[in-house]
């Protein structure tokens, strides 16, 4: 199966500096990545869409200056959340949508802990 | 827009018994629907998912689901729980862009 890694699998910062995330499809290239937010006892909630080579498209309500997505390359995104808060402490979790795939393939998740 | 209920924010079983989620969808158009479970801390997994081919679907893990137009649901169901089934499910959608509109999600636990 189609297999997406995500570096670090935790991070904790101190509030007011930038932490990036990492997606990475390791065996298929993912042309839409997706990235997904998670709060304690909560599903997932989609932040953005990110093709690769374009902007990526936020929902309603996701600031685009404070989380950064980069979708360089068809086997990387990144997400840059710029001055952190801890509010901004959750599960970050991406996925990869293939050209050939109906299906999402997820990474593990980034825990995410602004101190 | 296409949307995913899932009835019961918990649910639990003893082991051996019969687990049924519950999951209703709203949509416009035949719907691809998904299963997934998360354990604490992980990411999530595929269990299945219809595709608009067989309406019974077999996943992973003992795990199967029937597609019911007439009902608008995709209940997951497996006939004997066993004690490592303790997790987080949602059942899931596709929306335009290949984007997945999620449930609430159901936390299933199971008693010795």
């Amino acid at each position: 199966g189609a297999v997406v890694s995500q570096h670090p699998s935790w991070v904790i910062c101190k509030s007011g500096t930038s932490v990036k995330i990492e997606c990475r499809s390791l065996d298929f290239q993912a042309t839409t990545m997706f990235w997904y937010r998670q709060f304690p006892k909560q599903s997932l909630m989609l932040m953005a869409t990110s093709n690769e080579g374009s902007k990526a498209t936020y929902e309603q309500g996701v600031e685009k200056d404070k989380f950064l997505i980069n979708h360089a390359s068809l086997t990387l995104s990144t997400l840059t959340v710029t001055s952190a808060h801890p509010e901004d402490s959750s599960f970050y979790i991406c996925s990869g949508l293939g050209r050939s795939y109906n299906e999402q393939f997820f990474g593990p998740g980034t825990r995410l802990t602004v101190l | 827009a296409q949307s995913v209920t899932q009835l019961g924010s918990h649910v639990s079983v003893s082991e051996g018994a019969l687990v049924l989620l519950r999951c209703n969808y709203s949509s416009s158009v035949p719907p691809y629907l998904f299963w997934y479970v998360q354990y604490p801390n992980q990411g999530l997994q595929l269990l299945l998912k219809y595709t608009s081919a067989a309406t019974l679907v077999k996943g992973i893990n003992g795990f199967e689901a029937e597609f019911k137009k007439s009902e608008t649901s995709f209940h997951l169901t497996k006939p004997s729980a066993h004690m490592s089934d303790a997790a987080e499910y949602f059942c899931a959608v596709i929306d335009q862009g290949g984007k997945l509109i999620f449930g609430q999600g159901t936390e299933l636990s199971v008693k010795p």
